[in-house]
């Protein structure tokens, strides 16, 4: 069964720090592109970042770029999101998802909350 | 950064057909935007339908079809379902960047 399990949210100050991850499982992880999408309470999906299959090319959001890392372990098929100097117009559901290829979208994990408040 | 546009919202008859669009504010899309279409309902996560233009899931209804329309991408809903009640959301590729639409919320009434 293929399966994205986000994890590392949580509550955090303006200024702050946090690491987000995405434990992948039931497809080839290092295959695809990988995605963090987030979603501000009662608002749209904002693309974030992704990274290729091998981790030697990745891409940010200028909203994020500069504060923000994404990578990937692919012996630990785990995604990861390095969050730093958190604002309040962070705050969003960040989803983990996947690219898709040959007729196959592993998919989006259940998504996690991070809260940046005072 | 460019701005992608769909309608904010559609209705449809159930057995009905509905056709989203997603426009991109630099021109015509193209396939070379390698247009996404995603389903999320409340409370749920997205889900992914259509990649790249046309390409289907393998789980994505057949009465689910993606295409190229009049300069935008298109999504279209043949034999509308309750349970196809939702918000629809597209994302276009710009040289490797990803911007996703405002999104549709699909009303099956």
């Amino acid at each position: 069964e293929v399966q994205l399990v986000e994890s590392g949210g949580g509550s955090v100050q303006p200024g702050g720090s946090l690491r987000l991850s995405c434990a992948a499982s039931g497809f080839t992880f290092s295959s695809y592109y990988m995605y963090w999408v987030r979603q501000a309470p009662g608002k749209g999906l904002v693309w974030v970042s992704h990274i290729n299959g091998d981790g030697s090319n990745t891409k940010y959001a200028d909203s994020v770029k500069g504060r923000f890392t994404i990578s990937r372990d692919n012996a630990k098929n785990t995604l990861y999101l390095q969050m730093n100097s958190l604002r309040a117009e962070d705050t969003a559901v960040y989803y983990c998802a996947s690219s898709c290829r040959d007729g196959t979208c592993p998919g989006w994990g259940q998504g996690i909350l991070v809260t940046v408040s005072s | 950064q460019a701005v992608v546009t769909q309608e904010p919202s559609l209705t449809v008859s159930p057995g009905g057909t509905v056709t989203l669009t997603c426009g991109s504010s630099t021109g015509a899309v193209t396939s070379g935007h390698y247009p996404y279409w995603f389903q999320q309902k409340p409370g749920q996560a997205p889900r992914t339908l259509i990649y790249d233009t046309t390409n289907k899931h393998s789980w994505t209804p057949a009465r689910f079809s993606g295409s190229l329309l009049g300069g935008k991408a298109a999504l279209t809903l043949s034999g509308a379902q309750p349970e196809d009640e939702a918000e629809y959301y597209c994302s276009l590729s710009y040289s490797g960047t990803r911007v996703f639409g405002g999104g549709t919320r699909l009303t099956v009434l």
